[in-house]
């Protein structure tokens, strides 16, 4: 059973405008949330991540928010630009044995410009 | 170099070939991992080795075997895959131990595994 998932696989944003990713999972014993960036042929790199005691953190442009009632969490980015047209992968990792994360499938962000 | 390479970057074989692929870090990291991801399917961990050492599998099938001579290099040795193996392998490092919050883990660009 995916305890991470992303149901989105593709989103389409004008250049300029805000780009929301949605994340949801099922284990509250997630401590920590990350979102990951991936250009194709390169390994995803590390993009901003919450802790679960947060409910929002911020770093530029991408703002992550964390809504643990509803076992949900988004990234906003905003203005969006074409440099950001890349898969965008949700992780989630446990207190203990923390070097596992468990990824979502992943969402593809198309910046129009 | 810096960071995590992987060789080869594409790899064809069929199903009674024997091939391996390699992973080298240069970030003077202590922990390496194996993960695999499918068409349409999340990233899904294979192995993990902390100093050299192997601390999960996660399930893996036999025919994937991996080795960690030193906490720079990692090898995935493949050996009568089937089709449904084929899927793209990327190599992880990250200091141990890791403090997932930070984003401590560094991606390699992986190789694209093809078995025919």
């Amino acid at each position: 059973d995916q305890q991470v998932k992303q149901n989105s696989p593709s989103l389409s944003v004008q250049e300029g405008r805000i780009s929301i990713l949605n994340c949801d999972y099922t284990n509250s014993m997630f401590d920590y949330f990350l979102w990951y960036k991936k250009y194709p042929a390169e390994g995803p790199t590390f993009l901003i991540s919450i802790s679960s005691i947060k409910d929002k953190n911020e770093d530029g442009r991408f703002t992550v928010f964390l809504n643990k009632s509803a076992k949900h969490l988004s990234l906003h980015i905003v203005p969006s630009q074409p440099g950001d047209s890349a898969v965008y992968f949700c992780a989630a990792s446990y207190p203990e044995g923390a070097q596992k994360l468990v990824f979502g499938q992943g969402t593809r962000l198309t910046i129009n410009p | 170099e810096t960071g995590v390479t992987q060789t080869p970057r594409h790899l064809v074989m069929g199903m009674t070939n024997k091939k391996s692929l390699k992973c080298e870090q240069h970030l003077g990291h202590n922990a390496m991992y194996w993960y695999k991801q499918s068409a349409k399917k999340p990233l899904e961990l294979m192995f993990v080795y902390n100093f050299k050492e192997q601390t999960e599998n996660n399930s893996v099938p036999s025919r994937f075997s991996p080795e960690c001579p030193n906490s720079s290099h990692l090898f995935l040795h493949l050996h009568t895959l089937q089709p449904e193996d084929s899927a793209l392998y990327l190599c992880v490092s990250s200091q141990d131990p890791l403090i997932a919050g930070e984003g401590s883990q560094y991606f390699g660009p992986g190789t694209r595994l093809t078995v025919t």
